[in-house]
Parts: C-alpha cells; structure tokens; sequence
C-alpha cells in the first residue's frame, strides 16, 4: 500500500532562518506531487505542483521554493523565513493522468517567530 | 477555471442530529468531485468522490454524497452524527485533467 510521510511534524524557527521541508512517497512510482499551506483558520493553498522529477510549477509568488531531486522526494525550501511564512504545510501526492484523489501526509506545523 | 464554494464557515450539531454540509462549485463540465476531512493538526483525509454515474455517492464513515447538476451542489450529509465526527470538513472540484480546487472548509462542532 502507498504511504506519504512528512517530516519534520512541528517546527520554530527564528525569522531570516533557512526552512527544508521533506515529502516522501511510498508503494507508487512517478506520483504527482503538491505543497500546500494551511494558515489558522483558512482553505488549503496550493503552493508547487510536480508531475515528475525536477518539473515544479510554482502557484503563488512567494518567498518559498520546491524542489523534486527524486521521483518520490519533494522538498520545501526557503532561504530566508518571514513570519508570514508560519503555518500548517501539507503534503499530497495523487497518481499522474487526469483528475485524481489527492493523499495528503500528516503536515509540519510551522511556526516562525 | 473552476471554483468551489463552501457557504458555512462554521456548523454545530447535537450528537445524533442529521448533518447536511454544502458545497457549490463553478465549472464548465462535468467535474470530478470530492469531501475530505480533516481531524484537528492531521492531514485531510478522502471521505467520498464524485466521477461519474449514481450522482448519489457512499463514502466512509457513513457519510453520502449527492450530485445535482442543475443546482452545481454537492452536499454531504449523514443521517447521525457522532462526537467524532467533529473536524474540518473540504469540498473540492477538479476539472478532467488538472489540478483540484479546494473550498475554504466547514468546521463541524459536534454538541453533546
């Protein structure tokens, strides 16, 4: 069976600091691949997008990034964190082709003080 | 593009009362659609989908689903609720090929 794990589950970080969020997927090959961002109290935001290894389609400017260096590895990045950046991250992966359900990993609480 | 609209930001329900969550969506065909919940500090998980065929849909938990094209909804309900099922509660809508819209969520607050 497929299993999505995120790491890590909570996390504080002083602002200007650099972010590595990390997004596995097991038990499929070649998944699509998305971030989103959670903030208190509002809707998922879809944030990168990926269809396969080093594709990215970034959704919103922002100051994040997102890399896919192996076809089951996705990686949420930032050089230098703002608050704004503090939330609820979420990991989804779907199968690739068409309109699909989305299974989300268990998300990395963010918060940047 | 498609859009989805979730009116009720906030439901509460006495344990055992009937639940109806509503969902209206913006698209130009057919969508495929979905419920997810979302249990507090978790990730969504999929409750039930729309792709085609019965437009009424059974899900997990004993929740269902009813797609009616001439009003673009898709409503989830449950005949009784249970203090469990608390949580968040999304409708999203994907066209044939793309990317899936989210609603905004409906926190579901369950009375004892």
């Amino acid at each position: 069976s497929q299993t999505i794990h995120q790491w890590p589950a909570t996390l504080v970080q002083p602002v200007g600091s650099p972010l590595s969020l990390e997004c596995t997927v097991e038990g499929t090959s070649n998944p699509n691949l998305y971030w989103y961002r959670q903030a208190a109290g509002r809707g998922l935001q879809l944030l990168f997008y990926s269809v396969g290894i080093g594709q990215i389609s970034s959704e919103v400017p922002q100051n994040l990034s997102a890399s896919r260096p192996q076809d089951r590895q996705f990686i949420l990045s930032s050089k230098k964190l703002l608050l704004s950046d503090s939330g609820f991250y979420l990991c989804a992966w779907s199968v690739t082709g068409g309109a699909k359900t989305q299974y989300f990993g268990p998300g990395t609480r963010l918060l940047v003080l | 593009a498609q859009s989805v609209t979730q009116p009720d930001i906030h439901i509460t329900v006495s344990e055992g009362a009937s639940l109806e969550l509503r969902c209206n969506y913006s698209y130009g065909a057919t969508p495929y659609l979905f419920w997810y919940v979302q249990s507090p500090g978790q990730g969504l998980q999929l409750l039930l989908k729309y792709f085609s065929g019965d437009t009424l849909v059974q899900g997990i938990k004993g929740f269902e689903a009813e797609f009616k094209r001439s009003q673009s909804s898709f409503n989830l309900r449950k005949p009784s609720v249970h203090w469990s099922d608390a949580a968040e509660y999304f409708c999203a809508v994907a066209p044939n090929a793309g990317k899936s819209t989210f609603g905004d969520g409906t926190t579901l607050t369950v009375k004892p």
